[in-house]
C-alpha cells in the first residue's frame, strides 16, 4: 500500500518561529511537491522537487524554503511564521514523468498549521 | 498560464442519483487530466484519469468525459451514495513538469 506521511496533523506556532513540516513517501518517487490549501483558493503549489537537493518554485514560494537531502524525505520550512501562513499544508509525490504511464500524485493526510 | 475552473462550487444530490460534475480548461495543449476527491479531513485521492487521445474513461461507477474542442470535461457517477460526498478537482497536468494545476473544487453533498 502506497504511503506518503507527515510529520504532524496539528500544529500551533507563534509568529516568527521557524517551523519544519516533513513529508515521506515509501514509493521511491522522485518528485515531491508541496501545497498549501485555503478555503476558496484551492490548492496552490509552494514549491517541487525532481531528484534528491533539487527544487523548483511552485506558484507561492515567498516565506517557504524547502530541503532534500534524500530521495524519501522532502522539507518544507517556514523561516519566520506569519499569520498568513495559518494555512492546511498538503505533500504529495509522483513517479517520473511517463515511466508508469501516469502523472497521478499521492498526497499526504496534510498538517493544519495554525500560526499565532 | 493554464487555468482550470469547475462550473459550480457545489452540487447537491438525492441518494441513488446519479451526479455530473463539469470543468473547463484554458490549455489546449494540456494531454493528461486526472480526477480528485477530498474527504473532509484528508489529502486529495485519485479516482481515475484520462489522456487527450481518449474522449471518455470508466470506472467503477464514474466515467470521464473529456471534450478537447470545447476544452471540458466532466466526471459521472453513477447512483451516488453517502460516501461520494467530497471537494472534488479536476487538475490538467503539464507534461513538460508533471505539475498538476488544481482550481478551487466543486463540493458534492448527497442528501440522504
Amino acid at each position: 500500500d502506497v504511503k506518503v506521511t507527515q510529520s504532524s496533523r496539528y500544529l500551533v506556532k507563534r509568529t516568527g518561529e521557524k517551523v519544519f513540516l516533513e513529508c515521506v513517501q515509501d514509493m521511491d518517487h522522485e518528485n515531491m511537491f508541496w501545497y498549501r490549501q485555503d478555503p476558496g483558493l484551492g490548492l496552490r503549489l509552494i514549491y517541487f522537487s525532481y531528484d534528491v537537493k533539487m527544487k523548483e518554485k511552485g506558484d507561492i514560494p515567498e516565506g517557504y524554503s524547502v530541503s532534500r537531502e534524500k530521495k524519501e524525505r522532502f522539507s518544507l520550512i517556514l523561516e519566520s511564521a506569519s499569520t498568513n501562513q495559518t494555512s492546511m499544508y498538503l505533500c504529495a509525490s509522483s513517479s517520473i514523468l511517463g515511466r508508469v504511464g501516469s502523472y497521478e500524485q499521492y498526497f499526504g493526510p496534510g498538517t493544519r498549521l495554525t500560526v499565532t | 498560464g493554464e487555468s482550470v475552473g469547475l462550473h459550480l462550487p457545489t452540487l447537491s444530490v438525492q441518494e441513488g442519483d446519479n451526479s455530473i460534475i463539469n470543468c473547463a480548461y484554458s490549455n489546449s495543449a494540456s494531454d493528461y487530466f486526472i480526477w480528485y476527491k477530498q474527504e473532509s479531513g484528508k489529502g486529495p485521492q485519485f479516482i481515475i484519469d484520462i489522456r487527450s487521445n481518449m474522449d471518455k474513461r470508466q470506472g467503477q461507477r464514474v466515467t470521464v468525459l473529456l471534450n478537447k474542442t470545447v476544452k471540458h470535461l466532466s466526471l459521472q457517477i453513477a447512483a451516488t451514495q453517502p460516501g461520494d460526498s467530497a471537494v472534488y478537482f479536476c487538475p490538467p497536468c503539464s507534461s513538460n513538469t508533471g505539475k498538476l494545476i488544481f482550481g478551487q473544487g466543486t463540493t458534492l453533498q448527497v442528501k440522504p
